[in-house]
């Protein structure tokens, strides 16, 4: 069984420039988690969706992140513009229901902003 | 006061020997509990859940749980030098949101 995957793994940008990034969940998990994580933190939830809808959105800085799910499969987190403090590895996880307790979390995307 | 706290570490043994590491949780309606690994520049790996007071035992790892002291812990016998990792306790809140802790830094020397 295929995991979480995303892309990219590593991305450089500019500060004031746009972001995105892309996470396709375990095939099945209808629940599907956005986190931060900050060096030498544990992973902070950004937003997680229920199938298509975006259930809990409150950690999400919603005047530069945005966020979407369409489907209910794949998801994609987009900063603009990205800031010097967005730097940090964004982790997408997935569970088959929410609840379920278990997550399993993709690669993760190491995003540096300079 | 976090949610969830762990002592960052770094905890460091010798190769054979246990590994203790803990965790204390501050809301009293968590029912679930779990113990990530997450190797440098890894993700997070879930290798334990527990949910029921006392031990689950799972190979060389032993979860423990004291939901009247608010209290995980996640034992690692004849610890190897691969098992060298920053180790993650989580919960779920009331709310139904995970949190982690800050993880601790596990160091096992050959």
């Amino acid at each position: 069984e295929a995991g979480v995957v995303q892309s990219p793994r590593y991305k450089i940008i500019e500060k004031k420039q746009p972001v995105a990034f892309w996470c396709n969940p375990i095939s099945g998990h209808n629940t599907l988690y956005w986190y931060l994580q900050n060096l030498g933190q544990g992973p902070e939830l950004l937003i997680r969706y229920e199938n298509e809808e975006a259930v809990d959105d409150s950690q999400l800085p919603k005047d530069r992140f945005s966020a979407e799910r369409l489907k209910g499969v794949d998801s994609t987190l987009k900063i603009q513009p990205a800031e010097l403090g967005d730097s940090a590895v964004y982790l997408c996880a997935s569970s088959p229901n929410w609840g379920d307790g278990e997550q399993y979390f993709g690669p993760g995307t190491r995003l540096t902003v300079t | 006061q976090k949610e969830v706290e762990q002592n960052s570490g770094p905890l460091s043994v010798p190769e054979g020997a246990i590994a203790s590491l803990n965790c204390t949780y501050s809301d009293r309606g968590s029912q679930s509990f779990f113990w990530y690994r997450q190797y440098s520049g890894k993700s997070p790996e879930l290798i334990m859940s527990i949910y029921s007071n006392g031990d689950k035992e799972d190979g060389r790892f032993t979860a423990q749980l004291n939901k009247a002291s608010q209290y995980v812990s996640l034992l690692i016998r004849d610890s190897q030098p691969s098992d060298s990792a920053t180790y993650l306790c989580a919960s779920y809140n009331q709310g139904g949101k995970l949190i982690f802790g800050q993880g601790t830094e596990l160091s096992v020397k050959p």
